[in-house]
Order: C-alpha cells, then structure tokens, then sequence
C-alpha cells in the first residue's frame, strides 16, 4: 500500500529564511505528487504537482518542490518565507492511473516577523 | 474558473436532525469526492463519484448519504449523526476520474453535531 510521510508536524521559520518541507512517499511506481496549503478554516489550495514531465516543479506563490527518485522524496521549498505562508501544507500521492489521494500528516509552518 | 462551492459553509445539528451538504462545481469534471476533516488532521476520503456514479465508498457509516444528481451536483446527506462525525467536510472535483488529474477542494462545510 502506497503511504506519505512528512517529516516534522511543526516548522519554524524567521520571515525572509528558507523554507524546507520533507514529503517521502512509499511505493514502487513513482506516483503522481502534490503539494496542497490549507489557510485556517479553508479548503485546500495546490500549490504544485509533480506529474513525470520535469523533476523540479515550479508552484504558485514561489514555491517549487524536486522529485528524487532515488530518495523517495519530494521535498518543498520556499526560498524567503513571507508571514502569509503561515498555514497547513499537506504532501499527497495518487498511482499513476488513478484518482484516490494519500495524504501525509501534514507540517504546519509558522512565520516569525 | 478552478472554483468549487459548498453550502452552506457553517452547520450546527441535532442527533435527531436530516440535513444536507451541498457541492457545485462547473468546470467540466467528471469525478466529485467528499473527504472528512478532524482538527489538525489530512482529509480522510469517504466517496468517489466517477461519471455520476459512486465508484468508492471508503467504509462511510449509512448515515451519510451521497448523491450526484448531475455532473456539477454532489449532496452529502445526513442522518442521525454522532458528535464524533462533527468535522470539516470537503468536497473536491477532478478532471477525469481514470486518471490523476490534480483535485480542486472547495472551502468545506464546517459541522458541528450536538
């Protein structure tokens, strides 16, 4: 069974540093990923989706996120976090053909000014 | 337009109680889901709607009821609900369910069960 595991349920960071997110995915076929935001007492926004076409995917709001094959991962990044990045990010996976999303646990981001 | 709409967006009932959630979306998908969310917690999948027809019922105790009446229409009904079904509950869409387009999450439906 495919699984998602994101590393960290908390992250810290200063406005203007980077921001790291770890997603590591469990399968054995590459799997369609996704990156989603959820502002507080909203739906899920996609920031990024990573499909086979291209290994460093460029999202909105200036994140992109790598697919490492080799390492199972599809880390996200930020290079200069602003405070409206203050939310919930969920890292999913779905097989190749097919429509049923696996979430990680998620990794909220705070700001600080 | 990558909007998807519920209503309404916040829900208080009672154990006793029969009401709906609504979900519209008018971007042409052919797939609707409804996910359940608990506080700090990822959505957990509760049904697929492929071409209007259910394709996945993740195990959804029968009082939740889903209906896709049309191809932008999905329903979540519900009846004698616990406390514990209080939660966010989103409905997304997806360009073709035989494939894995990315899903468009609407703002949810915050219900409260007393």
């Amino acid at each position: 069974a495919q699984s998602v595991t994101q590393l960290g349920s908390h992250v810290s960071v200063s406005e203007g540093a980077l921001v790291l997110l770890r997603c590591n995915y469990s399968s054995s076929v590459p799997p369609y990923l996704f990156w989603y935001v959820q502002y507080p007492n909203q739906g899920l926004q996609l920031l990024l989706k990573y499909t086979s076409a291209a290994t460093l995917v460029k999202g909105i709001n200036g994140f992109e996120a790598e697919f490492k094959k080799s390492e199972t991962s599809f880390h996200l990044t930020k290079p200069s976090a602003h405070m409206s990045d203050a939310a919930e990010y969920f890292c999913a996976a779905s097989k190749a053909a097919g429509n049923k999303l696996t979430f990680g646990g998620g990794t909220r981001v705070l700001v600080k000014p | 337009d990558t909007e998807v709409t519920q209503t309404p967006k916040h829900l208080v009932m009672g154990m006793t109680n029969k009401k709906s959630l609504k979900c519209e979306q008018h971007m042409g998908h052919r797939a609707m889901y409804w996910y359940k969310q608990k506080a700090k917690k990822p959505p957990e999948l509760m049904f697929v709607y492929s071409y209007e027809k259910l394709s996945i019922n993740e195990s959804v105790p029968s009082r939740f009821s889903p209906e896709c009446p049309n191809s932008s229409l999905l329903n979540l009904h519900l009846h004698a609900l616990q406390p514990e079904d209080s939660a966010l509950y989103l409905c997304a869409s997806s360009q073709d369910p035989t494939a894995s387009y990315e899903q468009y999450f609407g703002p949810g439906t915050r219900l409260t069960v007393t």
